[in-house]
């Protein structure tokens, strides 16, 4: 399997506590970015990396959120002090960024990782 | 804020034809196309780029009207397989004319296919 993976798929947590998520985008993919989604709703932004920065996190929900890329590859997601909230699917996506403008960016999900705050 | 997909719901028998629609207040760089069906991930179906451009693969295409800052997908002869949720992501332009797939999701259209 080629595509974007997550893991884990599904985690159910206490309310208060800290749970991260891993994501590996696709192998040739600079981009990667983290969105959330809840029931009903479409996909959220949350932040973005190029390779192992991280260009925009200004729609992190919190300073409880945090993401990191740290050799450009796979990427995390950590939620401290987790609250009901905080309940949602959180997806992973990857692209391979062009130097060239009006390329556009074709983005692929990963399955997501469905949180569960209790 | 997020773009306004119409209508929310479409209900068709296979065979049948629809047309889901995306509208944003702001100026875009490109609208980007997601089915997804339940408890799955978004996917891909096409990328729009301004300039007014009209995509096809096999019976789904879209169009992007830049001036209108709308776009339509087009799904004919529906078969089974489409029945999810459809989402439209609009990417608004950075500074220089580039983009980085910033997605803002529209409120997605439900589309029931029965036999």
């Amino acid at each position: 399997d080629t595509g974007v993976s997550q893991d884990p798929r599904h985690k159910i947590t206490k309310r208060g506590q800290n749970v991260t998520f891993r994501c590996d985008p696709i192998s040739e993919h600079n981009r990667l970015y983290w969105y959330r989604q809840t029931l009903g709703q479409g996909p959220e932004f949350l932040t973005y990396f190029q390779n192992e920065a991280q260009l925009e996190k200004s729609r992190l929900l919190s300073d409880r959120f945090s993401a990191e890329r740290p050799k450009g590859s796979f990427s995390t997601l950590e939620i401290q002090r987790t609250e009901q909230g905080d309940s949602a699917m959180y997806l992973c996506a990857s692209s391979l960024g062009r130097a060239s403008p009006y390329s556009g960016n074709t983005i692929y999900f990963g399955e997501g990782s469905w949180l569960t705050v209790v | 804020q997020q773009p306004v997909q119409s209508p929310q719901a479409v209900i068709l028998r296979e065979g049948e034809d629809a047309v889901i629609n995306c509208s944003s207040s702001k100026a875009l760089y490109s609208v980007h196309w997601y089915r997804q069906k339940h408890g799955e991930a978004p996917v891909f179906l096409m990328i729009l780029l301004k300039g007014g451009e009209q995509k096809g693969h096999d019976k789904i295409s879209a169009s992007f009207n830049e001036k209108k800052q709308q776009s339509s997908l087009y799904l004919t002869a529906s078969q089974l397989s489409y029945s999810g949720t459809y989402f439209c992501g609009t990417e608004e332009p950075e500074a220089g004319g580039t983009s980085y797939g910033k997605l803002t999701f529209g409120q997605g259209t439900i589309l029931t296919v029965h036999p």
